[in-house]
This record gives C-alpha cells, sequence and structure tokens, in this order.
C-alpha cells in the first residue's frame, strides 16, 4: 500500500517567496495532520483536519501559514512570504484511528 | 494543557546492553499513549501504542513499554539493543476523545557497535 506521500522532499529558496508543501493522505484516513520539526522546538502540530475541514489550527505560528484540504486525498500548506525561520522539515501524517501514518516530510531552507 | 516529557535528549549505549527510555505525561483524563521512532533521514514510524487493557504493552522490534497510571508513565523498554537501534524515540499522548497528538522533545539513541 502507498503510504503518505509528501512533495518535495527538498525545497530551497529564498526568503519572501512563497512556498507551497504538498500531501497525499494514505486512502480511507480521515485526519491528516501537518507538523514542523526543528532541533530547537522539535515535533510542533501546526493544523489538523478530519473530513476535510479544519478541526485545530492553534498551531500555525502566524499568518503567513496557510492551510487547505480541498478534497479528500489532498493537501497544501503554504508559506507566504517565506522567512528563514521557516527552515524545518514539514511531515504531514495522516490517519483513521488514533496512530497516526507519517510521510517521509520535506525538507525546507529558506535563505 | 497536555504535555509530554521525556527525561533524557540523548543516550548512548553499548549493543546488547538493556535500554529504558522515561516519558511522563501531564493530563487530566482518559488517554492514549504512544511510541514513535524516526530512524536517520526517515519518516516517523509507530513502534506501540497503549489505548486500554494490559499496560505492558509489546511493540515491533522487541520494545515494550509499561503504563503506570498512578505516575503518569509510559516508558519503553529493550532488554537488548543493537546497533540499527540508532534513532530518535518520541512519546506521544492524545486523549481517548480527540485526535490533537502531544509528542515530546524525543530522545536520542546512538547504539555503539
Amino acid at each position: 500500500d502507498a503510504g503518505v506521500i509528501q512533495s518535495p522532499r527538498h525545497e530551497v529558496t529564498e526568503m519572501g517567496q512563497e512556498v507551497t508543501l504538498r500531501c497525499k493522505p494514505i486512502s480511507g484516513h480521515d485526519y491528516l495532520f501537518w507538523y514542523r520539526q526543528t532541533m530547537m522546538r522539535g515535533l510542533e502540530l501546526l493544523i489538523y483536519f478530519n473530513n476535510n475541514v479544519p478541526i485545530d489550527d492553534s498551531g500555525m505560528p502566524e499568518d503567513r501559514f496557510s492551510a487547505k484540504m480541498p478534497n479528500a486525498s489532498f493537501s497544501t500548506l503554504k508559506i507566504q512570504p517565506s522567512e528563514p525561520r521557516d527552515s524545518a522539515v514539514y511531515f504531514c501524517a495522516s490517519s483513521l484511528g488514533k496512530s497516526q501514518h507519517f510521510g517521509d516530510g520535506t525538507r525546507l531552507s529558506i535563505l | 494543557a497536555q504535555s509530554v516529557s521525556q527525561h533524557n535528549h540523548h543516550v548512548i549505549l553499548s549493543e546488547a546492553a538493556s535500554l529504558e527510555l522515561g516519558c511522563n505525561y501531564s493530563y487530566g483524563g482518559t488517554v492514549n499513549l504512544f511510541w514513535y521512532v524516526q530512524y536517520p533521514g526517515q519518516h516517523l514510524q509507530l513502534l506501540l501504542k497503549y489505548f486500554s487493557g494490559d499496560p505492558l504493552v509489546k511493540g515491533i522490534k522487541g520494545f515494550e513499554a509499561e503504563f503506570i497510571k498512578s505516575k503518569f508513565s509510559f516508558n519503553l523498554r529493550k532488554p537488548s539493543v543493537q546497533w540499527s537501534d540508532t534513532a530518535e524515540y518520541f512519546c506521544a499522548v492524545n486523549s481517548a476523545g480527540g485526535f490533537k497528538t502531544i509528542f515530546g522533545a524525543g530522545t536520542r539513541l546512538f547504539v555503539k557497535a
């Protein structure tokens, strides 16, 4: 079975540019989570969806971050404008029950 | 507020040594507990989970964890580690009625061959 698929795997861009991260959850899973992982702050939950509806976005750091889930098989996390402190690994995870399945992550570097 | 505390940030062991990683959580209700592992350069994978029942949970690769409700703890153990266990280990908790999962800061385990 295909797992959670994230793209791109790596992204390097200059500050001020718009960044879009993509996630395809496991088919049939009804929850989708976006996390950010940094050395300083560990693994932080940014936002999660249930049946494509955002349930809790309290972890989104600021208005520069936005997330959408237009359908059950696709979600995006957008940063506009990007800043160097946004550099991190961003993970998407999906679940049907309580155990989450993680994607391989997107390693984002903002120069 | 919910929180998860992992006592050790870094652990270094020799092969065949026994492992115990501490995890304490703070939450006032019924919880589900998890241990995830992240091998170098890879994504998080579920090692084991506790929802209810026998507080001693066995997971993959010889790992086990014990839920002690009175101590709000869910420590991870393995009797004999291998070099391939080198990874970062995360304890996590969510409420029995919800899906928002809180992760601990992680413990980096390095096993010397």
